[in-house]
């Protein structure tokens, strides 16, 4: 089993410029969760999946979208990259009210 | 709305000294708390998990307790070594599937 997977691992955009995180599990779990961490601010959620087809904002979605393509995959958009946005940029996985799995994380930076 | 505290921010200690992390929240009805390790640019790692009905969980040299009562858990590691330093996060899951993050206890064990 992989895990969580995330891609890619680093990147680097020009301010107004679109991309996409990855993100997929291989461990039949309902929930997925995209976080971003800042040093000082902790982990902070920006949206998640509480099941497949379903999307809810966390407490900071400004900026992003999200797709839950399948139960395996959940992908975080952004449409036109700002400097606030650079971070750290975890994935993860659980069953319901179970234990939850990170992915490595994707290290963002806007110019 | 559910808050985690974590205290102290930092901590230093010798060698094979027992220690206490302690996090705090506000919301009492959690259904679970789980503790999680992350080394300096890596993912989150978790530790233990402890459900709303448990009073506490142990792995090894880890002990984590949870007080809903006094909204507060704590990790206790024995006899620390080196390879404990990192940073240890708590997070509270409260319903609606999501989880709220502490900032964190930044450990180093001196050797």
């Amino acid at each position: 089993n992989a895990g969580v997977t995330q891609t890619p691992k680093f990147q680097v955009l020009k301010t107004g410029q679109s991309m996409t995180l990855q993100c997929a599990q291989d461990m039949n779990h309902n929930s997925m969760y995209w976080y971003r961490q800042d040093p000082g601010m902790g982990l902070r959620l920006i949206y998640y999946s509480a099941s497949e087809g379903t999307t809810d904002k966390g407490e900071v979605p400004n900026g992003y979208n999200v797709s839950r393509l399948n139960k395996r995959e959940f992908s975080l958009r952004l449409e036109s990259a700002a400097p606030s946005q650079t971070s750290v940029y975890f994935c993860a996985s659980a069953s319901t009210r179970e234990t939850q799995y990170f992915g490595p994380g994707t290290r963002l930076l806007v110019l | 709305k559910q808050e985690v505290t974590q205290i102290p921010a930092a901590l230093s200690v010798p060698e094979g000294e027992n220690l206490v992390l302690n996090c705090s929240f506000t919301d009492s009805a959690i259904y679970n708390l789980q503790w999680f390790r992350q080394d300096p640019g890596k993912g989150l790692t978790s530790l233990l998990l402890i459900q709303s009905s448990q009073r506490e969980q142990t792995s090894g040299r880890l002990n984590a307790s949870l007080d809903k009562s006094s909204g507060r858990s704590t990790l206790y590691i024995a006899a620390s070594q080196p390879g404990d330093s990192a940073t240890y996060l708590c997070a509270g899951f409260s319903g609606t599937y999501k989880y709220i993050f502490g900032t964190g206890t930044r450990l180093k064990v001196l050797a």
